[in-house]
């Protein structure tokens, strides 16, 4: 029974150049959301995905990130021209529906912008 | 606006002992509240969680206490084991189109042999 899955793990990215951050949700389960970990601080909300639909971006800065959950396929999380700010843990999480409190996280992808 | 707040960043405590981890908030419109647990290098992992019509839940060794009035809640783990050291986070859902998520800053914990 695979959990949340994350990759890459590891993400070093040279200041402009885009990453790109994966995450396939528990099996059955159809909402994703994305969270960032900067140093120090604790979970930050960016995003709320269902299968082909954003439904929350409110976490979200206003340029340069991107999310996607295709019908097929892992949800993506996509940060062009990365900056130096942008490194940080970056935490995708499942759930199986939208009441559900609960959520599964993946174990990260720590991004590291240089 | 740091809606849930984890005021102390670390704590020791014996084995063996009772773990106390503490957690204000300050939206009276958060009915629901978990606690979650993370090693270094991994995700979170739920612990525990409490609805805002109790004021107590248990499992095992872990205890939820909530107290409303004082927005106010708190993480008991007794006996502390070694293995319980990681950082603590509590977190209440927002609703208004799923429940994303806000966490406090965590709290470290060390359980000393």
């Amino acid at each position: 029974n695979a959990g949340v899955m994350q990759n890459p793990r590891h993400l070093v990215r040279r200041r402009g150049q885009e990453a790109r951050l994966r995450c396939s949700p528990m099996k059955g389960h159809s909402h994703v959301y994305w969270y960032r970990q900067l140093p120090e601080e604790g979970l930050k909300f960016m995003v709320y995905l269902q299968k082909e639909n954003i439904i929350d971006e409110s976490g979200m800065p206003k340029e340069r990130f991107s999310a996607e959950f295709p019908k097929e396929g892992p949800s993506i999380l996509r940060i062009q021209q990365v900056v130096r700010g942008d490194s940080a843990a970056y935490f995708c999480a499942s759930s199986p529906s939208d009441s559900s409190y609960e959520q599964y996280f993946g174990p990260g992808t720590r991004l590291t912008v240089t | 606006d740091q809606q849930v707040k984890q005021n102390s960043p670390s704590l020791s405590v014996q084995e063996g002992r009772i773990s106390i981890l503490n957690c204000d908030y300050t939206n009276s419109m958060f009915d629901y509240f978990l606690w979650y647990k993370k090693y270094p290098a991994e995700g979170p992992t739920f612990l525990i969680s409490i609805s805002s019509i109790k004021d107590k839940n248990e499992d095992g060794r872990f205890t939820v206490f909530l107290n409303k009035s004082a927005k106010h809640l708190s993480l008991h783990i007794v006996p502390s084991q070694p293995g319980d050291s990681a950082v603590y986070f509590c977190a209440a859902p927002r609703g208004g189109g799923g429940n994303k998520l806000t966490f406090g800053t965590g709290t470290q914990l060390k359980v000393e042999l």
